[in-house]
């Protein structure tokens, strides 16, 4: 089965600030990569997905990750963060042709104004 | 025009009691899902159902039962409520039973959850 790490579980920085949060996953075949937004009180809503083709993988808000296979790591990035980008952030990864989608345990991020 | 809803959204209840959760997603999508987020944020599926059939079950009492009346529905009804029960349950869609889905993978999208509290 598939599992998920993030790391740095509550990350607190300024606006305009550079974010990077951490996903390690723990399966030897392919994979489908997810990271999910949820802001306070609110449902999970999809950033971004990586299947196949450019490792590099642009989302919403101006919201990035890049796949390496050799780290087996899916990092989110974005250059300059801003308030309303306070929210919890979900890493989550299936195989393909099984719908288990492996949660990380998340990243609350907040951004100070 | 949400595309996966939840009702109720909070729910506050004794425990000993039963309870139902109902989810109805709009997308036309063939598969559903249950979740549970516990106090810590994390998320653990429960549930999936594919077509009105039951895919998955993981680990979960068999308190728990969900029913699809059809494939836009799932509904999660919850026997003898217990403390360690309290949570935010969420439901989810997806296209395609994953494996035939044009894009090689498959996105599950959420509804809005709903925080379940059992005193």
């Amino acid at each position: 089965a598939q599992s998920v790490s993030q790391h740095n579980h509550h990350v607190i920085l300024s606006e305009a600030a550079s974010l990077e949060l951490g996903c390690n996953y723990s399966y030897g075949g392919t994979v489908n990569l997810f990271w999910y937004v949820q802001y306070p009180g609110q449902h999970l809503q999809l950033l971004l997905k990586y299947f196949s083709g450019d490792p590099l993988v642009k989302g919403i808000k101006g919201f990035e990750a890049e796949f390496i296979k050799s780290k087996f790591s899916f990092n989110l990035r974005k250059p300059s963060v801003q308030w309303s980008d306070t929210a919890e952030y979900f890493c989550a990864v299936n195989a393909p042709g099984n719908n288990r989608l492996a949660f990380g345990k998340g990243n609350q991020v907040v951004v100070i104004p | 025009d949400t595309a996966v809803s939840q009702t109720p959204k909070y729910l506050v209840t004794q425990m000993g009691n039963d309870k139902s959760i109902k989810c109805e997603q709009n997308l036309g999508h063939d598969t559903m899902y249950w979740y549970k987020q516990d106090s810590k944020k994390f998320l653990k599926i429960m549930f999936s159902y594919n077509n009105k059939e039951l895919i998955i079950n993981e680990t979960v009492p068999n308190r728990f039962s969900p029913k699809s009346p059809d494939k836009a529905h799932l509904n999660l009804h919850i026997n003898s409520l217990e403390l360690g029960d309290s949570a935010v349950y969420f439901c989810a869609s997806s296209q395609e039973w994953p494996g035939f889905s044009s894009d090689g993978g498959d996105t599950q999208y959420f509804g809005p959850g709903t925080r379940l509290t059992v005193l």
